[in-house]
């Protein structure tokens, strides 16, 4: 079975463009998490679905990034307008019970 | 100035040796955990997980140990090979929270 699946792997955008990032997570999991991962703060979650609804949304860091889940098998986190300080890698994650499991991330750089 | 980032504890053994990596957690209400690895460039990966009901549970190659009297977990990986070095996180959730709680992880490197 694929695992969850995101893109793109890299993404490479100047300071005031929009970013999109995309998550499919498993076919059968209710849950779905975005995470973002930096040096300075290590892994912290953002935000999480349950059912395409957001449950939780109190790690966003600021107005400039939003999230949406329009079917259970389709996850957008996005970045408008995107700073230097955005660059990251972005983890997405799903589950059906408690154990998550993570795709391969985006590498995000904004120059 | 220039950003310090996290300094990982890291552990470093020889190749074939056992490795034990260890873990504290905070919340006493916390009754369930699980182990990541993630290698350089890709996502955190699965290895084990273990409730609070138990206090031991064996994989392949791996041993997950739970002290919740000192809220402590570790976890073993016997004969340790070259494809073991990665950074291993715990985590940890309560009952009816889907939320985890990861720690800061530790670098496993494994010399030849």
């Amino acid at each position: 079975d694929a695992g969850v699946i995101q893109s793109p792997r890299h993404e490479v955008t100047e300071m005031g463009q929009e970013v999109t990032l995309r998550c499919k997570p498993i076919s059968g999991h209710d849950y779905l998490f975005w995470y973002r991962q930096t040096m300075m703060r290590g892994l912290e979650l953002l935000i999480y679905f349950n059912n395409n609804v957001p449950i939780d949304d109190s790690g966003m860091p600021e107005d400039r990034f939003s999230a949406k889940m329009p079917n259970a098998s389709f996850s957008t986190l996005k970045i408008q307008p995107s700073e230097p300080r955005d660059s990251a890698v972005y983890f997405c994650a799903s589950s059906a019970h408690d154990t998550q499991y993570f795709g391969p991330g985006t590498r995000l750089t904004v120059l | 100035g220039e950003s310090v980032g996290l300094h990982l504890p890291t552990l470093s053994v020889q190749e074939g040796d056992n490795s034990i990596i260890n873990c504290a957690y905070s919340n006493s209400a916390s009754d369930y955990f699980i182990w990541y690895k993630q290698e350089s460039g890709k996502g955190p990966q699965f290895i084990i997980d273990i409730r609070s009901n138990m206090d031991k549970r064996q994989g392949q190659r791996v041993t997950v140990l739970l002290n919740k009297t000192v809220k402590h977990l570790s976890l073993q990986i016997a004969a340790t090979q070259p494809g073991d070095s990665a950074v291993y996180f715990c985590a940890e959730n309560s009952q009816g929270a889907q939320k985890l709680v990861f720690g800061q992880g530790t670098r496993l490197t494994i010399n030849p």
